[in-house]
């Protein structure tokens, strides 16, 4: 089945660096993909949608400028945590939807799980 | 707004049969999904559902009434690897997921 890559898995990194988690989909194309962020006990919430070759769609309360998304390939999408401070600390999780359509089911990655000290 | 309700938490036993519920109130409706989440790991998909009725994978069922804004995933034979949170998503006239906040079940001996 499709499979979706995520790197790094777990990251700790100082308060005010920067982090890029990676998110590949390997065995198809992603014209689409989704990164969530699951705080504990909560649901997935959605940050952003990243469409290939055009910028993000950015959901309501999320800093354009903290997350950076960058979707340069139909394989291949990166988020980049900015000047990241503890309360970033979260689960980050992308998904991807093959190029068939809206109706195919979202893969998702393994996730990567940040700690901002 | 839009809404999606689920139990926050049910106990089963192992073998046994379990029923989760899933109601929604979405601006429109462009199929539902369930998926499984084990704790500290990303969630994995079981079934998606666009037109009504049943659908049977394995031991999980999935079953969807778009007049009632309903569905519920079936769980036959209960393991205890079955033990996790079960997550239902709506995807909505934009093409936006909803999600419920999930279903934590916990399977007994």
């Amino acid at each position: 089945g499709a499979v979706v890559s995520q790197h790094p898995s777990r990251v700790i990194c100082k308060s005010g660096t920067s982090v890029k988690i990676e998110c590949r989909s390997l065995d198809f194309q992603a014209t689409t993909m989704f990164w969530y962020r699951q705080f504990p006990k909560q649901s997935l919430m959605l940050m952003a949608t990243s469409n290939e070759g055009s910028k993000a769609t950015y959901e309501q309360g999320v800093e354009k400028d903290k997350f950076l998304i960058n979707h340069a390939s139909l394989t291949l999408s990166t988020l980049t945590v900015t000047s990241a401070h503890p309360e970033d600390s979260s689960f980050y999780i992308c998904s991807a939807r093959d190029i068939g359509g809206e109706f195919s089911p979202l893969h998702f990655g393994n996730g990567t799980r940040l700690t901002v000290t | 707004g839009q809404n999606i309700d689920q139990p926050t938490e049910m106990t089963a036993t192992e073998g046994a049969i379990v029923q989760i519920n899933c109601t929604y109130q979405t601006s429109g409706f462009n199929g539902l999904f369930w998926y499984q989440q084990h704790a500290g790991e990303a969630p994995t998909f079981l079934s998606y559902n666009v037109l009504d009725g049943l659908e049977e994978k394995g031991r999980f069922s999935s079953f969807l009434s778009r007049s009632k804004g309903y569905s519920y995933l079936l769980l036959k034979e209960l393991q205890m690897k079955d033990s996790a949170s079960y997550l239902c998503a709506v995807v909505d006239s934009n093409y936006q997921l909803i999600w419920g906040a999930g279903t934590k079940l916990i399977i007994k001996p």
